[in-house]
Parts: C-alpha cells; sequence; structure tokens
C-alpha cells in the first residue's frame, strides 16, 4: 500500500509569489490534514479536509488556504508569500470518519522563501 | 491556545541506557499519541493512548496516559543507534462530536552514542 506522497519535496520562492503543494493520501483515506513545521514553532495545524470539506482549521492567516478532490487529493495554497512561510509542509492521511489522532504523514514539502 | 510542554529537549545518552520523556498540559485531552521523525521524513505514529491511566508497550517503548488527562510520558529501554530521532507527543480533544485536531509539542531530540 503506498505511503503519503506529496509534491514537490523541495521548492524555493520569492516574497510575494504564491505556491502550490500537493498531497495524495494513502489509498482510501479520506481524510486529509495539513501541518507547518519549523524550528521555532514545532508542529502546527493548518487545516483538515474530509470528503471535499473543510472541517477544521488552525490559526493561520487567509493566505493559507487549501482543497481536496472528489478523489481525497489535497492541495494547499500560500498567497503573498512572507520570510517567515519558509518552513516543511506535512501532509497527512488517516482513515475512519472520526479523528482517533493516529495520521500518517508524507514526507513533506521544504519551502524556502527568499 | 492549547500548549503542550514536552522536556526535555534533547538528550544525549550512550547505547543500551533507558530513555524517559514527558509531557504537561495545562488542558485535558482525551487522547494522547506518541510520534517519531526521523531525519527527511514525517512523523510516524509509535503508541496511542485513549484511556487516563493506561500503560501501553509497543517492543522497548513504553507509554501512559496520565491520571490526570493532563500528562503522559514515553520510556524508550535499552536504547540502539536506531532510536535517533525526534520524539513528538500529542494531545487530541475531541468532545461533543468535535474532531478536534492534534496539537503537537515542540519534541525532544535524541541522540545515542555508539
Amino acid at each position: 500500500k503506498a505511503g503519503v506522497t506529496q509534491t514537490p519535496r523541495y521548492l524555493i520562492k520569492t516574497r510575494g509569489q504564491q505556491v502550490t503543494l500537493s498531497c495524495s493520501p494513502i489509498s482510501g483515506h479520506r481524510s486529509v490534514s495539513w501541518y507547518q513545521q519549523t524550528p521555532g514553532q514545532g508542529l502546527q495545524f493548518l487545516f483538515e479536509y474530509f470528503s471535499e470539506t473543510q472541517r477544521n482549521k488552525g490559526n493561520f492567516p487567509g493566505r493559507f488556504s487549501g482543497r481536496q478532490f472528489s478523489n481525497s487529493r489535497s492541495e494547499m495554497n500560500v498567497s503573498t508569500l512572507e520570510l517567515g512561510d519558509s518552513a516543511l509542509y506535512l501532509c497527512a492521511s488517516r482513515g475512519g470518519r472520526r479523528n482517533t489522532g493516529e495520521l500518517f504523514f508524507g514526507e513533506g514539502s521544504r519551502l524556502t522563501v527568499l | 491556545g492549547q500548549q503542550l510542554n514536552q522536556s526535555p529537549q534533547s538528550m544525549f545518552i550512550q547505547e543500551g541506557e533507558d530513555v524517559s520523556m514527558n509531557c504537561t498540559s495545562s488542558s485535558i485531552f482525551n487522547t494522547w499519541l506518541w510520534y517519531k521523525q526521523d531525519p527527511g521524513e514525517g512523523p510516524v505514529l509509535l503508541i496511542a493512548l485513549y484511556k487516563a491511566g493506561e500503560l501501553t508497550s509497543n517492543g522497548r517503548l513504553t507509554a501512559q496516559f496520565g491520571i490526570t488527562r493532563k500528562d503522559s510520558f514515553l520510556n524508550i529501554s535499552a536504547s540502539i543507534p536506531s532510536d535517533v530521532g525526534i520524539y513528538f507527543c500529542a494531545g487530541l480533544m475531541n468532545y461533543g462530536g468535535s474532531q478536534g485536531n492534534l496539537i503537537f509539542g515542540k519534541g525532544t531530540k535524541l541522540s545515542v552514542k555508539p
């Protein structure tokens, strides 16, 4: 069974640009969550999607958005990039309708903003 | 907002030694989980705890869900070089039909001297 796949693995952008990251969950998983990981703040929850609907949202500005497609694949977008957006963005999927906290993470997309 | 205080932040140990780390919070959680992250990879679930007072083992790892629901600890016995990595605690509160979202500690970086 293939794991969670994130693309691209690495990318470099400049301030003011926008970026789109992609996540393919484990086959059969309908929930996809996104986390931002930085050395200072650790893992911070961005949002969760289940069956194409945003179920939960963390405390991030509106520049951070996401969506989920009918095949459960998800994308997140960050507009008007700032230097502080440099981070590892992790996607995680889980099976089942109820959140048990048991997540399967991808390897992440490392974003550097110059 | 909710915060998890994880300690120690880092530790160096001799191979074969036992390791302990813990996580505390001012908030109550109904699920505690422990994840491990290796360099260049996403976190991987080690142990999930769903009941206050629960003690669960996974090989050389043992974790407990504190009676107050505000803390958890993880023990690693007879450490080996592949135990190196960052260990994260995570708490989930999803009462009343809310799905909740995982709150992560800042991590304990484990380094083992061969």
